[in-house]
């Protein structure tokens, strides 16, 4: 069974970092592009970033570029988000998400407000 | 960046109902448009890929080039939920507005 566990949310405040993880079980991690996904409350669904199999290509929205990184650790099976110099608008659930196009599975999601 | 826009916003439905929802690339992303169900709380989850797995299954995608539609053949009381559509085509990958489907 695919398992898609994030972790790493929580309150900061503007302009503060945060690092996020997912870890993934049930498949071959290191077979597929892994992506992360957000909403922030009441909204509607933002991609925000992908990263290929070898971890060579990364991608991201306008938004995030320059502040938000995208890395992965295939010996560990995780997926990892690095958050810098927050903004408000960041306030939103983190989901990450097994494929770079379509995203055929999607963990819980992890919480991250950003207020002072 | 492409813009997909999703009509309706809501809608409200009996079960049974057979339900359409439309999406409207900005521009031709092929046949490269994927859906999502979300309810209150919940993940998404995919229900229409554009690697159709030829799966039976009451919910169907058609289209290509900048106008899709997802069909819900007989809405099941488990359908009720906000749906959204996706481009694939190209980077940044883009999401509809979503539309909910309520309960008549």
């Amino acid at each position: 069974e695919v398992q898609l566990v994030e972790s790493g949310g929580g309150l900061v405040q503007p302009g503060g970092s945060l690092r996020l993880s997912c870890a993934a079980s049930g498949f071959t991690f290191s077979s597929y592009w892994m992506s992360w996904v957000r909403q922030a409350p009441g909204k509607g669904l933002e991609w925000v970033a992908n990263i290929k199999q070898d971890g060579s290509e990364t991608y991201f929205v306008d938004s995030v570029k320059g502040r938000f990184t995208i890395s992965r650790d295939n010996t560990k099976n995780s997926l990892y988000l690095q958050m810098n110099s927050l903004r408000a608008e960041d306030t939103a659930v983190y989901y990450c998400a097994r494929g770079g196009g379509i995203f055929e599975y999607w963990g819980q999601g992890t919480l991250v407000t950003v207020s002072s | 960046d492409i813009q997909m826009t999703q009509s309706p916003s809501s809608l409200s439905a009996s079960v049974g109902d057979r339900v359409t929802i439309t999406c409207r690339a900005s521009q031709s992303i092929s046949s490269h448009l994927n859906w999502y169900q979300q309810k209150p709380g919940k993940a998404p989850k995919i229900v229409v890929s554009s690697l159709q797995s030829g799966v039976p299954s009451r919910f169907s995608g058609s289209g290509s080039g900048t106008d899709f539609t997802l069909t819900i053949s007989s809405l099941q009381p488990e359908d009720f939920a906000t749906y959204y559509c996706q481009q694939s085509y190209s980077i940044p990958r883009t999401f509809g507005q979503g539309t909910k489907v309520e309960i008549k």
